[in-house]
């Protein structure tokens, strides 16, 4: 399995501009994650799905950010319009186990690094 | 919000010696996590116990999880350079998996 697939791996681009961060995950998955790193505030969860639907959004930071699945093999993460305090890495995450209608272990991708100038 | 703490922020030990992370956390769970970060790279899934659990074993890793101290470690035996990373302790409550900021470990060769 090639695992989950996350694109661009990196991306720079000028505060105001439109960034959609891409992720494709592991075939037969039902959940999907989508994280943000920082420094300053580790690994936040930023929205999920299941089965293609949203299920909790509380942690989208504000209305700049929305989150889509048309499918279950892709999911977009969009910023309209950038800023500074928005770069991060951004982490998508896929699973197909609930421990007891809990999370179960994710697969991680690689993650794309946005830098908001 | 941070769910887990982790304890030390950062290990230094010798490869070989045994390494020993804590993660405490606030809130009742129902199972913990432990993952490793390679330098840029994505998260990894180590080992996942239950809350009705209070040890379990992966190959050189060993959890323990004490829910009346609210507390979890990771033990990893004989480290390898190769273990060098970052490891978070991640709770899985109310559907779903908070991380903390994880622990630096350095295994020097």
């Amino acid at each position: 399995d090639a695992g989950v697939i996350q694109s661009p791996r990196h991306e720079v681009t000028e505060m105001g501009q439109e960034v959609t961060l891409r992720c494709k995950p592991i075939s037969g998955h039902d959940y999907l994650f989508w994280y943000r790193q920082t420094m300053m505030r580790g690994l936040e969860l930023l929205i999920y799905f299941n089965n293609n639907v949203p299920i909790d959004d509380s942690g989208m930071p504000e209305d700049r950010f929305s989150a889509k699945m048309p499918n279950a093999s892709f999911s977009t993460l969009k910023i309209q319009p950038s800023e500074p305090r928005d770069s991060a890495v951004y982490f998508c995450a896929s699973s197909s186990y609930r421990d007891r209608g809990n999370t179960g272990e994710l697969f991680f991708g690689e993650g794309s690094r946005l830098t908001v100038l | 919000s941070q769910q887990g703490e982790e304890d030390p922020q950062a290990l230094s030990i010798q490869e070989g010696e045994n390494a020993t992370m804590n993660c405490s956390y606030k809130t009742s769970i129902n199972n913990l996590q432990w993952y490793r970060q390679n330098s840029g790279r994505g998260l990894v899934h180590l080992i996942l116990i239950r809350s009705n659990e209070r040890e379990k074993h992966s190959g050189r890793l060993r959890v323990t999880l004490d829910t009346s101290k609210k507390s979890s470690s990771l033990l990893i035996t004989a480290s390898r350079a190769a273990d060098t990373a970052s490891y978070f302790c991640a709770t899985g409550a109310n559907s779903k998996l908070t991380f903390g900021k994880g622990i630096t470990l350095s295994v020097r060769p």
